[in-house]
């Protein structure tokens, strides 16, 4: 069965790091991978977007990449901020205007 | 600002006592889905329209039905909630680009408490 995996455990890091979230997924050959910030008590809000033809976006000071052999994606926060708290959740493409979620990571930074 | 905006934003209803969830865009897309999400959990398609024309997701229990009168609103109705039925309820929208990818608008959800 299709599969989405996120980090499991939350992480915790120190403002000025970089934190990396990993997406790992089966069964699964997405045409792309989006990923969602969710704050608490909120609806998730885009972020980044990532075709299969591309190792890597930017955007600010996240980053994410993609690698359909290893069936992952990491998304990077540099610089983090204490207004970086939240969960970010990875999205994969199902076809037909759908996408699947993850559970996603929550990530708190600590001033 | 164009928006997706979900009403009420908690909703309290009784076991077994029919209630209906609101949701509505000034986006224009013509793709509007209904999820269900419990806490820490993935969010979980329901259904989505595509303009009007709707696609149920094959374990969408039958208690949940939803309806689209025109482009700008969607409602979820849940016929008989039990008590697993409390979750937050996102409606989000896209608009489709054939042979694009779809980013979706998400509205801030409702969340629903079965008593």
């Amino acid at each position: 069965s299709q599969k989405i995996e996120q980090n499991s455990e939350a992480l915790n890091i120190q403002e000025g790091k970089t934190a990396t979230l990993t997406c790992n997924y089966t069964n699964y050959s997405p045409a792309y991978l989006q990923w969602y910030r969710q704050d608490p008590g909120r609806g998730p809000v885009f972020l980044l977007l990532i075709r299969e033809n591309e190792k890597e976006k930017r955007k600010e000071r996240l980053k994410v990449t993609f690698d359909t052999t290893l069936k992952q994606s990491l998304f990077h926060i540099t610089a983090s901020q204490p207004a970086d708290s939240a969960t970010y959740l990875c999205a994969l493409d199902r076809g037909d205007y759908k996408l699947s979620f993850g559970a996603g990571t929550t990530v708190t930074v600590r001033a | 600002d164009a928006m997706v905006i979900q009403n009420p934003r908690y909703q309290v209803t009784q076991f077994g006592k029919p209630v209906t969830l609101s949701c509505s865009q000034t986006l224009n897309h013509n793709v509007m889905y209904w999820y269900q999400q419990k806490s820490s959990q993935a969010p979980k398609l329901l259904f989505h329209y595509y303009d009007k024309d709707f696609n149920n997701e094959a374990d969408t229990p039958d208690n949940f039905q939803s309806r689209r009168p025109n482009t700008s609103f969607c409602f979820l109705d849940i016929r008989s909630p039990g008590l697993g039925d409390a979750a937050m309820y996102l409606c989000a929208t896209s608009r489709n680009i054939a042979g694009g990818p779809e980013t979706q608008y998400f509205g801030p959800g409702t969340r629903l408490l079965v008593l």
